[in-house]
């Protein structure tokens, strides 16, 4: 069975960093891209970063970009997102997929004075 | 970017009836067109890819299309356990974007 589990999330002021994982297990998660999706509370699903299978490869939104990094450890089939410089507009529930067939639970993020 | 225009916004449903969500894609997205259901408080769930692939595990009600720029999701004989918010995603082209979403609820 495929799982994806995030964690990391939490209340984090504005200006700090945050990081989040998402272990995998089920699959092999080394031929697999990765992404990051968050969904802010009552709004709809925003894309926010992928990388490829092999981390060689990274994509961010515009919004996000110099300020998250997204990464992955094969060897340890865990992906990464970097969150450094929240912004209050960061506030969201950021769900891992792998490539969009599966999705983790979420974690909140919460970015508050 | 790649602008996702998904209607209708809200649709108001009764059981077995035959509903149809659409996204139309400003630009030329190809296939990379998929179909995700969201329920309160759960993630989402893969439902087509390819535009009309129908995924593992979701009911053969379920169908999408392509007309062009006109990407739809079919749902023939709706039941209670359908109700739930409807997004496109296009994967074309980076930044990926997602539609805003169709709200199916029980007329």
């Amino acid at each position: 069975e495929v799982q994806l589990v995030e964690s990391g999330g939490g209340l984090v002021q504005p200006g700090r960093s945050m990081k989040l994982s998402c272990a995998a297990s089920g699959f092999t998660f080394s031929n697999y891209g990765m992404a990051w999706v968050r969904q802010a509370p009552t709004k709809g699903l925003e894309w926010v970063a992928t990388i490829s299978y092999d981390g060689s490869s990274t994509y961010y939104r515009d919004s996000v970009k110099g300020r998250f990094t997204i990464s992955r450890d094969n060897a340890k089939s865990t992906l990464y997102l970097q969150m450094n410089s929240l912004r209050s507009e960061d506030t969201a529930t950021y769900y891992c997929t792998s490539w969009f067939a599966y999705w983790g639970q979420g974690t909140l993020v919460t970015v508050s004075s | 970017d790649i602008q996702m225009t998904q209607s209708p916004s809200s649709l108001p449903a009764s059981l077995g009836d035959r509903v149809t969500i659409t996204c139309r894609a400003s630009q030329d997205i190809g296939n990379y067109l998929r179909w995700f259901q969201q329920k309160p408080g759960k993630s989402p769930r893969l439902m087509i890819y390819g535009a009309t692939n129908l995924a593992a595990g979701v009911p053969s009600r379920f169908s999408g299309s392509r007309s062009g720029s006109d990407y739809s999701l079919t749902i023939n004989s709706l039941e209670s356990e359908d109700m739930a918010i409807y997004y496109c995603l296009q994967h074309n082209e980076y930044p990926l974007t997602f539609g805003s979403g169709t709200k199916l609820e029980i007329k």
